[in-house]
């Protein structure tokens, strides 16, 4: 079975440019997640689904980014317009709820000159 | 949700056991105790998961004691491919179900 796919895995884009991270999770799990990693920091919550509604937005800087899961299903995380410090890695991950384990993509690497 | 407190780095060498320690003194009846492991450019991965006492898989063992404030993961007889960050999550998955992460802890083997 195939695990969580994100893409691209590398982006590089100008600043003031928008940018779209895609995410499929595993199927059958109703939970997804979107993370932002900087440098030998841990990941960083950015927005949790539950199945087609986001849960818990409350760290998505809302002025820039975007987030949707349609029909509850795959997931696009959208910056728009990207700034220098957006740079990072953005991870997704998925899982079926509550204490079940989280499944993480590889993540996208996002690169604002 | 309960914050953790971790090494921020362990040093080993292979061959030898390697525990580390996560300390989460505000713990709640309902949460359980979780560790992650991530390579670099990847993803984390799911290693172990306990509430009390200890679980063993075939990765590591989780020991939590009785007061379940600490939690320590075991990893028996590590290689060169252990080396990796660690993280310790304490939630209750329940209405809130955010995986939370701290920095970890950066294990380095040495030969």
């Amino acid at each position: 079975e195939a695990g969580v796919v994100q893409s691209p895995r590398y982006k590089i884009i100008e600043k003031k440019q928008p940018v779209a991270f895609w995410c499929n999770p595993i199927s059958g799990h109703n939970t997804l997640y979107w993370y932002l990693q900087n440098l030998g920091q841990g990941p960083e919550l950015l927005i949790r689904y539950e199945n087609e509604e986001a849960v818990d937005d409350s760290q998505l800087p809302k002025d820039r980014f975007s987030a949707e899961r349609l029909k509850g299903v795959d997931s696009t995380l959208k910056i728009q317009p990207a700034e220098l410090g957006d740079s990072a890695v953005y991870l997704c991950a998925s899982s079926l709820g509550g204490q079940f384990e989280a499944f993480f993509g590889q993540g996208t690497r996002l690169t604002v000159v | 949700l309960a914050k953790t407190t971790q090494p921020i780095s362990m040093d080993s060498y292979e061959g030898q056991e390697v525990n580390i320690t996560c300390s989460h003194n505000n713990i709640a009846t309902n949460d359980y105790i979780t560790w992650y492991q991530q390579f670099p450019s990847q993803g984390p991965r799911f290693i172990i998961q306990g509430y009390k006492t200890k679980v063993t898989n075939e990765v590591a063992s989780l020991f939590i004691p009785a007061d379940r404030k600490s939690s320590t993961l075991s990893l028996p007889r590590v290689s060169l491919s252990d080396t990796a960050v660690y993280y310790c999550l304490v939630g209750d998955g329940g209405s809130q179900g955010n995986l939370i992460f701290g920095k970890g802890t950066k294990l380095s083997v040495k030969p």
